[in-house]
């Protein structure tokens, strides 16, 4: 099925660190999605982006829309031990589907 | 704390048999999602229902099927089980049918292995 392209599939590093990974596709989206998802939990949405450029924060998270609606990046600052999981990207193109990258996993070493 | 729930959260089937798994949207909530995730991968739409009717569908094949009732709960039904459905069925629960993708609301998931 179609997926979005996400990198890296993991991180490892140190608390306090800075986070970064992005999302890319062939195809253009309407809104752009990242999700957290903890273990034996379903995906908990973080931040949603709506407009091409648009650049969104919530609490340390900043996420944006790229100009082309064809990738996003999503930035953790100062990471603490509870941003351990797996992020998402997901898009949505109408038609009632939202796609989903394949994650990124997050480890962080006290 | 999303406020939906599935059943059951773990299950065991053979190939060739069928499976029910079950949703309980959050209070309110008209619009069911269903999606599978394979182990490592992200999940994949299979469907979505507004107010008791089919209103879209992912690359599925038809013996992926469902239901949702007057109370917004709903069913996900998978005839003649392949060793490939093993994965984790999430659904979500939203308001309004069409566009509301920020709004929507996962449950834990359902851990299905088909041996």
């Amino acid at each position: 099925g179609q997926q979005l392209n996400q990198s890296p599939q993991s991180m490892f590093i140190q608390e306090g660190e800075d986070v970064s990974m992005n999302c890319t596709s062939s195809s253009i989206f309407n809104t752009w999605l990242w999700y957290k998802q903890d273990p034996g939990e379903g995906p908990v949405l973080l931040i949603a982006l709506y407009k091409a450029g648009e650049l969104t924060s919530n609490g340390r998270l900043t996420a944006q829309f790229g100009i082309t609606r064809k990738d996003s990046f999503l930035n953790i600052s100062a990471s603490i031990p509870s941003d351990v999981g797996i992020y998402f990207c997901a898009g949505w193109g109408g038609a009632q589907k939202l796609v989903f990258g394949q994650g990124t996993r997050l480890t962080i070493n006290p | 704390e999303t406020g939906v729930t599935q059943s059951p959260t773990h299950l065991i089937k053979t190939r060739g048999q069928q499976v029910t798994l079950r949703c309980s949207s959050q209070s309110g909530h008209n619009t069911v999602s269903w999606y599978q995730q394979a182990l490592g991968q992200g999940p994949q739409f299979i469907f979505q229902y507004y107010r008791e009717e089919e209103n879209g569908r992912g690359n599925f094949p038809p013996r992926f099927s469902g239901l949702q009732f007057p109370n917004y709960s709903s069913e996900l039904n998978v005839n003649a089980l392949e060793l490939d459905d093993s994965a984790l069925y999430l659904c979500a629960s939203s308001l309004g049918g069409q566009g509301a993708v920020e709004t929507q609301y996962f449950g834990p998931g359902t851990r299905l292995l088909v041996l």
